[in-house]
């Protein structure tokens, strides 16, 4: 069965520290894959996403992500992060069977 | 502001009571969602509509059953709830199944 596994659940860090978040995901067919946030008190919105071309992947506010295919994986950079940042990242897969799937989310706390 | 709105913002409601949740995108969307965030769950698809059909149907309870009367409107019709039913309610659209979701931003639903 389709999953995705964001291996932090919850990330601490202080401003101007690097972040990579992690997401790995388990299907074997094409995939469009996606971060979304959800700011305090906000919607969720997306962050990026990546259907196809190059993989690695930017979107708002300095965010990057790079897809691995031979790894299933699509984690979440930036390299250095702000107080603003803090909120909640999840990643999903959109397969192209039309299956979408959320991972369980990370909540990221940046220390001013 | 993503363009999806859905009323009410919070809703109580006893075991016994019917209630209906709503969602309206004038985004010229063709799928429409509905999800449901628990405080120790991941982010839960409900039900998927596309072209006013639905496709999706995640085993969820008989005591929740949407309706999508058009392309721009949803709707989630709630009857004998339990306490365990109480969470957010989010609603969201994309112009087709795999694309970019857009959410609103949420029904905040309690149980009594």
């Amino acid at each position: 069965a389709q999953s995705v596994s964001q291996h932090n659940h919850h990330v601490i860090l202080s401003e101007a520290a690097s972040l990579e978040l992690g997401c790995n995901y388990s299907y074997g067919g094409t995939v469009n894959l996606f971060w979304y946030v959800q700011y305090p008190g906000q919607h969720l919105q997306l962050l990026l996403k990546y259907f196809s071309g190059d993989p690695l992947v930017k979107g708002i506010k300095g965010f990057e992500a790079e897809f691995i295919k031979s790894k299933f994986s699509f984690n979440l950079r930036k390299p250095s992060v702000q107080w603003s940042d803090t909120a909640e990242y999840f990643c999903a897969v959109n397969s192209r069977d039309d299956k979408i799937i959320f991972g369980k989310g990370t909540r990221l706390h940046i220390l001013p | 502001e993503t363009g999806v709105t859905q009323t009410p913002r919070h809703l109580v409601m006893g075991m016994t009571n019917k209630k209906s949740l709503k969602c309206e995108q004038h985004l010229g969307h063709n799928a429409m969602y509905w999800y449901k965030q628990s405080a120790k769950k991941p982010l839960e698809l409900m039900f998927v509509y596309s072209l006013e059909e639905r496709v999706e149907n995640n085993s969820v309870p008989s005591r929740f059953s949407p309706e999508c009367p058009n392309s721009s409107h949803l709707f989630l019709h709630l009857h004998t709830l339990q306490p365990e039913d109480s969470a957010l309610y989010l609603c969201a659209s994309s112009h087709h199944r795999a694309d970019t979701q857009y959410f609103g931003p949420g029904t905040r639903l309690t149980v009594l």
